[in-house]
């Protein structure tokens, strides 16, 4: 089984500043990747980065990286210089990554709720 | 145009209604999802098409009925609701690659209330 943790249930920052949303999964299996969207009021989720297990380097994406630490089973989200458009729901999340094998199911944090104040 | 497109945005119905949620994606992906999202739980999936099957169904009442004419629409019809049916239903569609599965790519969602 998989679980996502997601302990932050609200984040502010400062437009500018940099934040780190936290993420820590547990999983049993040895192959998975890692995944963030985004959730504006308007309800889409948007992909972010992605994360695979076997990755040596963190995921980068613009202003988003992942900051991956296997060990710790944790894959923090930073985004920088934040802008007021940031301001949404934040969701990690993870997958086995078992080819032939039922690698559907997209198992989710309960979110962070993140505010970016002008 | 969007490449997951979800219809109705917002639905109200009664508990002895018949309607239908409809997904359609652009993406030419050959799997498409069901996602409810209710206030403070995680994401749950519900529904998986791959290749216009379904390949995962996640114990869902069966006042939920899935509905996956081609690859690139999906539908779910509802019938005879519960209040607690109330909440977000997402669409998703990803790609699987030779045996490995994309990001998936969501919808903007249905909002759904039950009267």
């Amino acid at each position: 089984a998989q679980k996502i943790t997601q302990t932050q249930p609200g984040m502010f920052v400062q437009e500018k500043e940099a934040v780190t949303l936290d993420c820590t999964y547990d999983t049993s299996d040895q192959s998975y990747g890692l995944f963030w969207y985004k959730q504006p009021s308007s309800g889409e989720m948007i992909f972010l980065i992605y994360q695979g297990s076997y990755d040596e380097q963190n995921a980068t994406e613009g202003r988003y990286s992942l900051n991956f630490q296997k060990a710790r089973k944790s894959a923090n989200l930073v985004i920088s210089a934040s802008q007021l458009g940031d301001s949404a729901m934040y969701f990690c999340a993870m997958r086995a990554l078992n080819s032939g094998g039922s690698n559907y199911k997209l198992t989710f944090g309960k979110g962070t709720l993140l505010t970016v104040n002008p | 145009e969007t490449g997951v497109t979800q219809t109705p945005r917002h639905l109200v119905m009664g508990m002895t209604n018949k309607k239908s949620l409809k997904c359609e994606q652009h993406l030419g992906h050959n799997a498409m999802y069901w996602y409810k999202q209710s206030a403070k739980k995680p994401l749950e999936l519900m529904f998986v098409y791959s290749l216009e099957e379904r390949v995962e169904n996640n114990s869902v009442p069966s006042r939920f009925s899935p509905e996956c004419p081609n690859s690139s629409h999906l539908f779910l019809h509802l019938h005879t609701l519960q209040p607690e049916d109330s909440a977000l239903y997402l669409c998703a569609s990803s790609q699987m690659h030779q045996g490995y599965n994309q990001p998936q790519h969501f919808g903007d969602g249905t909002r759904l209330s039950i009267l």
